[in-house]
């Protein structure tokens, strides 16, 4: 069965950086994308970006363009999320989704069919 | 960017009611790429609906989606205990992926 198994909460001050990881099981993961979701306390869900498990070719929201990166090891089945320069904004929930499938030569849209469990990231001084 | 807009934002009903969930989208959602979601306190979301009306595995049938285009509907036909929850709408015909406000359905 399908797993996405998301790094444990972190703490972080503002100015600094935070990288999440998601390992994988259960199925090709080349043959798929990742998308990062995030949501802060008592929100709602926020579309982060997505990078495909193939050749890391990656989306990013445009108000995160610049601070934040996705990667991809598919050695270990596993991608990352960066995030820099962090604000007290920043602090909420960041989950990964499997997204998007390949086939054929061409990656086809796809709903976020399985969730990691949600890594807490806390910005505070 | 594609924006969605759930209403109501909060629907009181008891369990064994209908409920009747809607998303508006500010464009055409192409192949109809919208997929509804069910979230609990603490829990990650699940996917109900995917393709505006095709059920994930494993989710109960009185679960269905339904509309095209720019509308579209969630529909609970009998609310079981364990529905009350908030539910999002997606759209992931193109980047950025955005969701819906959410809509949460408690007990009246």
């Amino acid at each position: 069965q399908v797993h996405l198994v998301q790094s444990g909460a972190e703490v972080k001050k503002p100015g600094a950086s935070v990288k999440v990881s998601c390992k994988a099981s259960g199925y090709s993961f080349s043959s798929y994308g990742i998308s990062w979701v995030r949501q802060a306390p008592g929100q709602g869900l926020e579309w982060m970006g997505w990078i495909s498990g193939y050749n890391e070719i990656t989306k990013y929201v445009e108000k995160l363009q610049g601070r934040v990166t996705m990667t991809t090891d598919t050695s270990t089945s596993t991608a990352y999320m960066e995030l820099r320069s962090l604000r007290s904004g920043d602090t909420a929930v960041y989950y990964c989704a499997r997204a998007g499938y390949y086939s054929g030569g061409s990656w086809y849209p796809g709903a976020l069919d399985y969730w990691g469990q949600g890594t807490l990231v806390t910005v505070s001084s | 960017e594609i924006v969605l807009t759930q209403s109501p934002a909060t629907l009181s009903l008891s369990p064994g009611e209908r409920a009747t969930l809607s998303c508006g989208a500010s464009q055409s959602v192409s192949s109809n790429y919208l997929a509804w979601f069910q979230q609990k306190p603490g829990l990650a979301p699940r996917l109900l609906i995917y393709d505006a009306s095709t059920r994930a595995t494993g989710i109960p049938d009185r679960f269905s989606g339904s509309g095209s285009g720019t509308d579209f509907t969630l529909t609970i036909r009998r609310l079981e205990p364990e529905d009350f929850a908030v539910y999002y709408c997606q759209q992931y015909a193109i980047s950025p992926g955005t969701f819906g406000g959410g809509t949460k359905v408690e007990i009246k």
